[in-house]
C-alpha cells in the first residue's frame, strides 16, 4: 500500500508556480521521496527524489520539511503541458525496491 | 541511448488466447518492472525482475500469468488464456543496478481482450 497522502486534484494558472503537497508521515529514515508524473496514456517520467535535503533539477524542485513527515513539489512556471497526474513515494533505499504508486494528485494547467 | 522499448504499442486477443508483451530494458540495466493499469484506474505493480531472477512477484495473480527476464533478449510478461478484465495498458520500466536509482518507463503496450 501507497504510504503518502496527495490531495486528489489540483490547479494552477499557466506560468504561476504549482505547489503540490504529499503527507509521509510514517516515513523510515532509510526510504527516499519521489516524485513522478504520469501525462495521459504515456509512462510515467521521473522528476526528482530526495532523502532530506531540499533538491532542484531541471524540472522541479523539492522541498522535504525537516522532520521529514511531508514534502512539496515546485513547478516554477507551470505550462499547458505539465498538465498530469503527480505521483508522490517514498521508497526503501535498497537494490531490491520496488516503486509502489498510489492515486497521485491530478493537476490541471488553466490558460 | 534508446529508452524503455515495449512492443507491441497495441495488442488485441480473443478471449482464450495467449498474450505475450515485450520489454527491453535500456543499455545497461539489469532491473525491470512490470506494471498494469486498468481503465480510469493508477498503476499496479506486478513483479521485479533482475536478469533470470524473479525478485518480488506480490502484485502478479496467481494464475494464467507469468514474467520471465533471460540472460539474452527482452523480458517477456505472458498472459495466458486471456480474460475481457486483462484488458489494460501494461508498462515496463528498467533501472541500474545500483541502489535508489530511477526508473525509466516505456510507452506501454494496451491490450484489448475482444
Amino acid at each position: 500500500d501507497a504510504k503518502t497522502t496527495q490531495p486528489p486534484s489540483m490547479d494552477c494558472a499557466e506560468g504561476r508556480a504549482a505547489n503540490l503537497p504529499c503527507n509521509h508521515s510514517t516515513i523510515s529514515g532509510n526510504e527516499y521521496v519521489y516524485w513522478y508524473r504520469q501525462i495521459h496514456s504515456q509512462g510515467p517520467q521521473y522528476i526528482i527524489h530526495g532523502l532530506k535535503n531540499n533538491e532542484t533539477n531541471e524540472m522541479a524542485s523539492l522541498i522535504i520539511t525537516e522532520d521529514r513527515k511531508s514534502s512539496t513539489l515546485i513547478l516554477p512556471h507551470a505550462t499547458l503541458r505539465d498538465t498530469a497526474v503527480y505521483y508522490c513515494i517514498v521508497r526503501v533505499d535498497s537494490s531490491a525496491s520496488k516503486i509502489i504508486f498510489g492515486s497521485g494528485t491530478r493537476l490541471s494547467i488553466r490558460p | 541511448n534508446a529508452g524503455v522499448m515495449q512492443n507491441p504499442r497495441h495488442l488485441v486477443r480473443r478471449r482464450g488466447q495467449e498474450a505475450r508483451l515485450r520489454c527491453s530494458p535500456m543499455k545497461g540495466h539489469s532491473h525491470v518492472y512490470w506494471y498494469r493499469q486498468l481503465p480510469e484506474e493508477g498503476l499496479k505493480f506486478m513483479v521485479y525482475l533482475q536478469k533470470e531472477n524473479i525478485i518480488d512477484e506480490s502484485g502478479m495473480p496467481k494464475e494464467r500469468f507469468s514474467a520471465e527476464f533471460p540472460k539474452e533478449g527482452p523480458s517477456i510478461l505472458r498472459i495466458q488464456q486471456v480474460v475481457r478484465g486483462d484488458s489494460a495498458a501494461y508498462f515496463c520500466a528498467s533501472s541500474p543496478p545500483q541502489y535508489n536509482e530511477k526508473l525509466f518507463f516505456g510507452s506501454g503496450t494496451q491490450l484489448s481482450v475482444l
